[in-house]
C-alpha cells in the first residue's frame, strides 16, 4: 500500500517567517501535486511536479520534487496570513490513482 | 466560467434516512471524482467516472453508498440508509480531457451530519 506522510501535521508561525513542509513516501510516484484548502472550501491545485529534482516557484512558494520521486517539499518565504490553510500533497502512480497525504494545517499569525 | 457546483452545502439528517448529494462538473470535463473528508481519515476517494462511466468504485465503503452519472453535467451520490459514521464533508471534483489525475477541480463540498 502506497502512503504519503506529511509533516508537520500542524504549524503555527508569525507573519514574515519562513517555513518548510514535507511530503514523504517509500514509494515512487510519477507526479506529485500540492493543494491548498481553506476552511469551508475544496482543495485548490497549486502545482504539479513530474521530474525528479524539479523545482517550481509560485511567488513566495517553492516546490521541490525529490531526485528519486519519493518525496517533496514546500517552502514558503515571508509567510503571510493569506497563506493560512490546509496543505495537501497527492502522488500519482502508474495505476492512474492519486494517493493523498493527511495534510499540514498552517496558521500564520499577523 | 463556473466551477464545480455541489448541492446542498449542508445537510443534516437523522439516522436511517436517505441522503442524496449532487454535483455539476465543469462543462467539458470528462472525469468526475467523489471524495469524503474526515479529520480521522483525511481525503478518501470513493468513486470516479470517465465519460459518465463508473471506472473504480473500490473506495465506496458499503452497499449503502451508490453513485450515478446519468449525463456529462450531473452526478449524484446517495446514502441509504444513512448512519452517524457517514458524517463528513463530501467533495466532487472534475478533470479536463487529457488530464485525468493531473488536474482536479474541486467543488466547495457538502457537509453532512447524520444524527
Amino acid at each position: 500500500t502506497q502512503l504519503l506522510e506529511q509533516s508537520p501535521q500542524f504549524l503555527s508561525i508569525q507573519e514574515g517567517e519562513n517555513l518548510t513542509v514535507y511530503c514523504n513516501s517509500s514509494s515512487v510516484f510519477s507526479s506529485l501535486q500540492w493543494y491548498r484548502q481553506e476552511p469551508g472550501e475544496g482543495p485548490v491545485l497549486l502545482v504539479t511536479v513530474v521530474t525528479g529534482g524539479e523545482v517550481k516557484k509560485l511567488k513566495r512558494l517553492t516546490f521541490q520534487f525529490g531526485d528519486a520521486r519519493k518525496d517533496s517539499s514546500l517552502h514558503i518565504t515571508a509567510a503571510q496570513p493569506g497563506d493560512t490553510g490546509l496543505y495537501l500533497c497527492a502522488g500519482g502512480n502508474s495505476n492512474y490513482q492519486l494517493i493523498w497525504g493527511a495534510g499540514t494545517k498552517l496558521i500564520i499569525k499577523p | 466560467d463556473a466551477g464545480v457546483i455541489q448541492s446542498p452545502r449542508h445537510e443534516v439528517t437523522e439516522m436511517g434516512q436517505e441522503v442524496t448529494l449532487r454535483c455539476k462538473p465543469i462543462s467539458g470535463h470528462d472525469y468526475l471524482f467523489w471524495y469524503r473528508q474526515t479529520m480521522m481519515r483525511g481525503l478518501e476517494l470513493l468513486i470516479y467516472f470517465n465519460n459518465n462511466v463508473p471506472i473504480d468504485d473500490s473506495g465506496m465503503p458499503e452497499d449503502r453508498f451508490s453513485a450515478k452519472m446519468p449525463n456529462a453535467s450531473f452526478s449524484t451520490l446517495k446514502i441509504q440508509p444513512s448512519e452517524p459514521r457517514d458524517s463528513a464533508v463530501y467533495f466532487c471534483a472534475s478533470s479536463p480531457p487529457g488530464q485525468g489525475w493531473n488536474i482536479q477541480y474541486f467543488g466547495a463540498g457538502t457537509r453532512l451530519s447524520v444524527l
